[in-house]
């Protein structure tokens, strides 16, 4: 299993939108709509934000929103305020009961 | 609320073991698949093994296939993680999480594994 590929690090201003790509394969991405995301913020546990692509859990904001397209997902965060400041992993099933995440990306809020 | 607690990390060396534990409240243990996720110091996550609600079947990343086995004990809403033959690149923190539609809904606050000589 190969790493999914997410950039490394994302910068905006508040009250404007980012978008974090996720690319995967055919072997994950590309053909499970089994893709989550999660927030984390310097020395805690992981926070689900996302889950099957595009579905919220209760209590996530609704400026959180996923999408995908081929063997590419992504994460939307619209009207970015200074608490969406973190790291953000993106996930995907990737066939036999195993997964794989993305390296990482560092959202900014400048 | 879903509350997990994971204890049992620590420094070994090389070739050792060590068995983390997990115990979960606040949700119908029995009724979830569970899983063991891991985050090496300053890098990203890494999903290390699952198992299924009534233990019946577990899997794992090829990385650790043969050295880790995870179980659970319903009767005590526990979750483990047996690691043997332990390498300076299973060094992380390990945290447990509740499985949910093929993501993780409710996460322990992890424990460090060290394995240096």
């Amino acid at each position: 299993q190969s790493a999914l590929t997410q950039p490394a690090s994302v910068s905006e201003s508040p009250g404007q939108s980012i978008t974090i790509s996720c690319t995967g394969s055919s072997g994950d991405v590309g053909t499970y709509d089994l893709v989550s995301w999660y927030q984390q913020y310097p020395g805690k546990a992981p926070k689900l934000m996302i889950y099957e692509v595009f579905k919220r859990p209760s209590g996530v904001s609704s400026r959180f929103s996923g999408s995908k397209s081929g063997n590419t997902a992504s994460l939307t965060i619209s009207g970015l305020q200074a608490e969406d400041e973190a790291d953000y992993y993106c996930c995907s099933y990737a066939a036999s009961v195993t997964y794989v995440f993305g390296g990482g990306t560092k959202v900014t809020v400048l | 609320e879903v509350q997990l607690a994971e204890s049992g990390g620590g420094l070994v060396q090389p070739g050792g073991s060590l068995r983390l534990s997990c115990v979960a409240s606040g949700f119908t243990f029995s009724s979830y698949w569970m899983s063991w996720l891991r985050q090496p110091p300053g890098k990203g996550l890494e999903w290390v093994a699952n198992i299924k609600h009534d233990g019946s079947d577990k899997y794992y990343v090829e990385s650790v296939r043969g050295r880790f086995t995870i179980s659970k004990d319903n009767g005590k809403n526990s979750l483990y993680l047996q690691m043997n033959s332990l390498r300076a690149e299973d060094t992380a923190v390990y945290y447990c999480a509740r499985a949910d539609n093929h993501g993780w809904n409710g996460w322990g606050q992890g424990t460090l594994v060290t394995v240096s000589s």
